[in-house]
Formats: C-alpha cells, sequence, structure tokens
C-alpha cells in the first residue's frame, strides 16, 4: 500500500534562514513524486515534481530512493513561502497526500 | 474553462440534508478527482474518474457518498442525510490523463449544523 508521511504539521522558520520540509513515503513500485503548495486564500497548485529535478521558487526535492523521502528545501525562506505544503505520491490511478505542514517564516 | 470550477463555494445545511456539490473541470481534461480536506487531517482520497468511469471509488467514506460524472466534463458529488463529521471542505482536481499534473479547484466549503 502506498502511504506518504508528513511528520511535522506545524515548522517555523526565521527569514533568510534554511528550510526543510519533511516526507518520506510507502510504495511498493517506482513512485512518482510531487510537492504541492497551498499559500492562503489561494488554491492547491503544484510546487514542482521530482522528474522535472528543476528548481521552483528556489525550493528544490531529492528523491532519496534508499531512506524513501522526498525531503523539500530551501536555503534561504522568505515570507512569501508561508503556506501549507503537501507531499504527494503517484499511486495506482491516484495520486495521495501527506497530511501536509504548515510552514510560517518569522520576518 | 481557464480553471477547475467548484460550485457551491460555501454550503451549510442542517444535519440529515442531502447535498450536491458540482465540479467542472478544465476542458479536455480526461482525468477527475475528488478530495476532502479536514483541519488536521490532511487531503483524503474520495474518488476518481477517467472519463465517465470511476476506477477507484475506495476512498468514499460511507455509502452515504456518491459521485457521478456525466459526458466526460462535469461530475457531482452527492453527499447523503449529512453528518457533522461531513464538514470540510470538498476539493476537485482534474488532469489532461491520468498521473499527469492536477489542477485544483478552489473547494467547496461545507458545514453541516
Amino acid at each position: 500500500a502506498q502511504r506518504v508521511t508528513q511528520p511535522e504539521k506545524l515548522l517555523s522558520v526565521f527569514k533568510g534562514a534554511p528550510v526543510e520540509l519533511k516526507c518520506n513515503y510507502s510504495y511498493s513500485g517506482s513512485p512518482e513524486l510531487f510537492w504541492y503548495v497551498q499559500y492562503s486564500r489561494q488554491r492547491l497548485q503544484l510546487l514542482l515534481r521530482h522528474i522535472s529535478r528543476e528548481s521552483i521558487k528556489g525550493f528544490t526535492a531529492d528523491l532519496n530512493k534508499g531512506e524513501t523521502s522526498f525531503h523539500l528545501k530551501k536555503p534561504f525562506a522568505q515570507e512569501e513561502d508561508s503556506a501549507m505544503y503537501y507531499c504527494a505520491l503517484t499511486g495506482a490511478n491516484n495520486l495521495f497526500f501527506g497530511t501536509g505542514t504548515r510552514l510560517t517564516v518569522i520576518p | 474553462g481557464a480553471g477547475v470550477s467548484q460550485s457551491p463555494s460555501n454550503k451549510v445545511t442542517e444535519k440529515g440534508k442531502d447535498v450536491e456539490l458540482r465540479c467542472d473541470p478544465i476542458s479536455g481534461h480526461t482525468a477527475l478527482y475528488w478530495y476532502r480536506q479536514s483541519l488536521g487531517q490532511g487531503l483524503e482520497f474520495l474518488i476518481y474518474f477517467q472519463g465517465n468511469s470511476a476506477p477507484d471509488k475506495s476512498g468514499l467514506p460511507s455509502d452515504r457518498f456518491s459521485a457521478e460524472r456525466t459526458g466526460g466534463s462535469v461530475s457531482t458529488l452527492t453527499i447523503q442525510r449529512t453528518q457533522q463529521e461531513d464538514s470540510a471542505v470538498y476539493l476537485c482536481a482534474s488532469s489532461l490523463e491520468p498521473l499527469n499534473t492536477i489542477y485544483f479547484g478552489e473547494g467547496s466549503w461545507l458545514t453541516v449544523v
């Protein structure tokens, strides 16, 4: 069975500090992983997907199959990064989400 | 349309009443998903449509919940005999094809009193 675990419900960092949002997964096949973000009063939207290997808004995420992790990182947090972040995994026919981490960047 | 459209955006209903939530996906998107977002519960998968058929209904919480999609486009999620625990934001999403990037609507906020 597929599962996505985001151990931190809440995460606060100071502006300019590094940030890492943790995501661990379990899946028997070859996973495809995503990070979705929901800013205040906006709809949920794709932030990045691991197959793209791209950096979006300064965020990167590396798939570590050995550790079954897909942590989201940014070296210098900005106030506008404050949002709800969801890690997601494609299953057989579906996209499964973790419970989310609310990131607050303190000015 | 330009994006996934959901209606109503807000619905307050009395316990025991039936509600219908509508989703209009992005034109041409074959896959359509319903999720429920509750406080502290994250995003809970409800049902997935490929065209008009639903290969995965495993997430529907009870037989009070049903969904249909017609014409490969609009979908309706129906909750019968609503309970207070049904209160949540119901999110619809669509993608061009299964497992491609999915695009979310703004959600329907349901409150059962």
